[in-house]
């Protein structure tokens, strides 16, 4: 199966700071028609997780500006410009473009 | 307004078997894959099973792959995921998801709690 490492796996944050977040995989999650299946997930505590970006840099509806998603291949990046205290939580990269379904470890925002 | 419910966890002995249901309202549910997501407290989120919206392509984290098996009724539009030679390690959180498109998980329910222990 595809391995997801995501780094770091804590980030601690000051409110109104940027934030960043590494996820690399194994091996390309570029699929033969040039797709790229990699989503990011946010999950609070006690709830379920939620779908923030797909295919990499697409801003799933309702989702605020502030999030952003790039890379390519095997590297890639969430970047939070601003960080809200609602921003509290797990975060997760997900690759689909290779069965089985895979996540990474999980990164713990958390305030300072 | 989508809502996917959950249901047919418990406590149960190892090796035992458990069929959890999700049944999702609110959208065309026979045009849709569907997907079971489980998180183990201390291990995050894994993937463990999705089907597409006819049912016919089926596949499986590895971890479960020959223990459990995932179906869906349209009729009722119902996910399921029968799970059978539990163990300890199966214990957590199952979140049954709308697949949109691959990887676009954008519609969740709250959840099923499994307890696997003697």
């Amino acid at each position: 199966e595809t391995v997801m490492t995501q780094s770091p796996l804590s980030s601690p944050v000051t409110l109104g700071q940027p934030a960043s977040i590494s996820c690399r995989s194994d091996r390309t999650l570029v699929d033969t028609d040039g797709n790229t299946f990699l989503s990011w997930f946010h999950q609070r505590p006690g709830q379920p997780p939620r779908l923030l970006l797909y295919k990499v840099s697409q801003l799933f509806s309702g989702v605020p500006d502030r999030f952003s998603g790039t890379g390519a291949g095997t590297e890639f990046t969430l970047k939070i410009n601003k960080v809200e205290p609602e921003d509290v939580g797990i975060f997760y990269c997900m690759q689909a473009t290779h069965f089985p379904f895979t996540f990474g470890q999980g990164t713990k925002l958390e305030l300072k | 307004e989508v809502l996917i419910v959950e249901s047919g966890g418990g406590v149960v002995q190892p090796g035992t078997s458990l069929r959890l249901s999700c049944v999702a309202s609110g959208f065309d549910f026979s045009s849709y894959a569907m997907t079971w997501v489980r998180e183990i407290r201390g291990k995050g989120l894994e993937w463990v099973a999705g089907l597409n919206n006819n049912g016919l392509s089926i596949n499986y984290g590895e971890s479960v792959k020959g223990r459990f098996a995932i179906s869906r009724d349209n009729s009722k539009n119902t996910v399921f995921l029968h799970m059978t030679s539990l163990r300890a390690d199966d214990t957590g959180i199952y979140y049954c998801a709308r697949n949109g498109s691959a990887g676009i998980f954008d519609s969740w329910g709250q959840g099923a709690r499994v307890d696997v222990s003697s």
